[in-house]
């Protein structure tokens, strides 16, 4: 069975202070891996898809990275508006469509 | 280019009763799922629509239903509801069947008491 586990479960930094989300995974070949953003009261927002290790993305302040085993989502010089739960998911070859997610990482950025 | 949409956007129920939440799909999207998301959890996949046939189930009973129309929009139905389908729902909805993100309407918080 696929899983996801992420890590930590909430993270506090100060405005300018870089850091990574981590997420482990165990899955029956990877088709991709996911990353969402989720703000309070509203649903998951698309970050980034990775499809092999190796791999990496960017998008402004973030980066995100991909090994046989886990991901890592790297936030340099965050800012307050940064601050959201992130949602780790990947979705597995051989049929099945589905998502599975972690629970998230809930990231605080003070100013 | 229209994101998916939700309706309603809050909905209490009393156990037992019946439900329908419905959903438009981005253009140019023709797969859609849905997601139950408990509070402090991450979403757990409930089915997925093509071509308006089930395309997959997560470990959701069946009275867990659901519909994709031609125009793309879908419906999830829950009868006989439980306290524990207190939850968000999200819909989701994607370009092609295989490897593409999906794109998430900001969900339908229902509560059952």
């Amino acid at each position: 069975e696929d899983q996801v586990t992420q890590s930590p479960e909430a993270l506090r930094l100060q405005e300018g202070e870089s850091s990574s989300l981590n997420c482990s995974y165990t899955v029956s070949g990877l088709r991709g891996l996911f990353w969402y953003r989720q703000d309070p009261g509203k649903g998951p927002e698309f970050l980034f898809t990775l499809y092999s290790a190796g791999e990496e993305k960017e998008k402004e302040r973030l980066k995100a990275t991909l090994t046989k085993k886990e991901s890592f989502l790297h936030i340099t010089a965050p800012k307050p508006e940064d601050s959201a739960t992130y949602l780790c998911a990947v979705q597995s070859q051989g049929g099945s469509e589905k998502l599975v997610f972690g629970k998230g990482t809930k990231l605080t950025v003070n100013p | 280019e229209t994101g998916v949409t939700q309706s309603p956007t809050h909905l209490i129920k009393t156990r037992g009763q019946q439900v329908t939440l419905r959903c438009s799909s981005q253009s140019g999207h023709n797969t859609v799922s849905w997601y139950q998301q408990a509070l402090g959890q991450g979403p757990q996949f409930i089915f997925q629509y093509y071509r308006e046939e089930e395309n997959g189930r997560g470990n959701f009973p069946p009275r867990f239903s659901g519909l994709q129309f031609p125009n793309y929009s879908s419906e999830l139905n829950v009868n006989a509801l439980e306290l524990d389908d207190s939850a968000l729902y999200l819909c989701a909805s994607s370009r092609e069947r295989e490897g593409s993100p999906l794109h998430f309407g900001n969900g339908t918080r229902l509560t059952v008491t």
